[in-house]
């Protein structure tokens, strides 16, 4: 199975400040088969990310995703109070499908 | 617009069975896999499988191999995930997920259902 492991596991920023997270995988994804979600208290996990780097619909372009391989990382550019939540990465190019523990995201 | 409606929450005694139904609407049924994931009370999602809604095809994550039995009725455009034997460290709230942007059964979970919670306890 890959394991893929998040960092850090809590970042606070202050509002319009960048957030930067990283997700590394025990061996490389095939054909990028990488993806984000950003889950909300209470709610469900949603799309942000698929393809490394493309965006799903709907989704603000202050969020990019990026990297290959083993290494991914998710942008948040000018972070908004409405951001606040927790950052899932995901490989889905083998199975099992799996998920990082995830990274938290708050503001000062 | 795509849609996922899950049943209600369930509160189960260990070794019991539940099995939780998603609604689809918005898209054809029958092109797009579904994958059920579950959640553990403050921890990551866990993937537990994918069925084709077309054929009826499955495949489960090893760990839930000898548990989880995932079905569809096309006539309906619902899926299924039952799950048995239920143990207390099941208690979770339990997704589907309809996978796209990928190749094959390799996609991306672009839309999900609201979750169901199970509780199991005795």
């Amino acid at each position: 199975d890959i394991v893929l492991t998040q960092s850090p596991g809590t970042l606070s920023l202050s509002p319009g400040e960048r957030a930067t997270l990283s997700c590394r995988a025990s061996q490389s994804v095939g054909s990028g088969y990488f993806a984000w979600y950003q889950q909300k208290p209470g709610q469900a996990p949603r799309l942000l990310i698929h393809g490394a780097s493309s965006r799903a619909p709907g989704i603000p372009d202050r969020f990019s995703g990026g990297g290959s391989g083993t290494d991914f990382t998710l942008t948040i550019n000018r972070l908004e109070p409405e951001d606040v939540a927790v950052y899932y990465c995901q490989q889905y190019g083998s199975s099992p499908r799996t998920f990082g523990q995830g990274t938290k995201v708050e503001i000062k | 617009q795509v849609q996922l409606v899950q049943s209600g929450a369930e509160v189960k005694k260990p070794g019991a069975s539940v099995k939780i139904s998603c609604k689809t609407s918005g898209y054809t049924f029958t092109s797009y896999y579904m994958h059920w994931v579950r959640q553990a009370p403050g921890q990551g999602p866990e993937w537990m499988g994918i069925i084709y809604p077309s054929g009826g095809g499955t495949n489960y994550a090893h760990k839930f191999q000898a548990t989880v039995t995932m079905t569809r009725d096309t006539s309906t455009s619902t899926v299924y995930m039952e799950l048995s034997s239920l143990r207390s460290d099941d208690t979770a709230v339990y997704y589907c997920a309809r996978g796209a942007y990928g190749s094959g059964t390799y996609g991306a979970f672009d839309t999900w259902g609201q979750g169901t919670l199970v509780t199991v306890s005795s």
